[in-house]
């Protein structure tokens, strides 16, 4: 079945410094794909989309461009806040049976040092 | 603007006993989803439903049951709790992926804890 994989966490970075967060995954379609992050007590939250080849989600200074030769979806961040400290997860949505069902990576969390 | 809301937001059940959590949204959605959070497995589907009387199983259903009677409610029950049901349960709503906006939205969250 279809499936995500995500970078381990935690990663733990200095103020400044550049992000990546890995994700790649496996589907029989075309999904779309997407990045949520978690605040710390909250709930889920899109960060960025993309919904066909090619295309390159961005919010808040995060990009992610839709691999799929190399069926991947890598989050990518050129100055990190402490703001930024979070639970990121990479999910696909498989458009044949159009239910919307989200299926997740395990999140990876990011914390981010002065 | 209260987007998807949860109740409750913690509970402590014994093993054994019933609930249902309530999840509530504003934003006149088809679908709605009940995800379990566990450390290091991400988000797992439950049950979800495409529209008003219509419900199906996700991932991991057993031990639940769900309902939706209205568009905007969907209930998931716990009959008999066990351990091993201790989670953050997520409600979401989406519209179908062929709209403009296909992303889920959550809830805050249901911590429960069953002892």
């Amino acid at each position: 079945g279809d499936s995500v994989t995500q970078m381990e966490g935690p990663v733990t970075l200095s103020e400044e410094a550049f992000l990546t967060i890995n994700c790649t995954y496996t589907a029989t379609g075309y999904p779309s794909l997407f990045w949520y992050v978690q605040y710390p007590g909250e709930g889920l939250q899109l960060l960025l989309k993309a919904t066909k080849a090619d295309d390159k989600g961005s919010n808040k200074g995060f990009e992610a461009t839709y691999r799929k030769e190399t069926t991947s979806f890598h989050l990518e961040k050129g100055s990190v806040q402490v703001s930024d400290s979070a639970v990121y997860f990479c999910a696909l949505s498989e458009r044949s049976g159009n239910t919307g069902k989200l299926i997740f990576g395990q999140g990876t969390t990011l914390q981010v040092k002065p | 603007n209260a987007g998807v809301t949860q109740t409750p937001k913690f509970r402590v059940l014994k093993t054994g006993q019933s609930m249902t959590l309530l999840c509530a949204q504003d934003m006149n959605h088809e679908y709605m989803y009940w995800y379990r959070q566990d450390p290091g497995m991400g988000l797992r589907l439950i049950h979800y439903s495409v529209g008003e009387g219509t419900t199906a199983k996700g991932e991991v259903p057993d031990g639940y049951n769900v309902s939706r009677l209205k568009k905007q409610n969907f209930l998931l029950g716990l009959e008999s709790a066990a351990p091993s049901q201790t989670s953050v349960y997520f409600c979401a709503s989406s519209y179908p992926l062929d709209r403009f906006r296909p992303e889920a939205f959550f809830g805050q969250g249901t911590r429960l804890t069953v002892v």
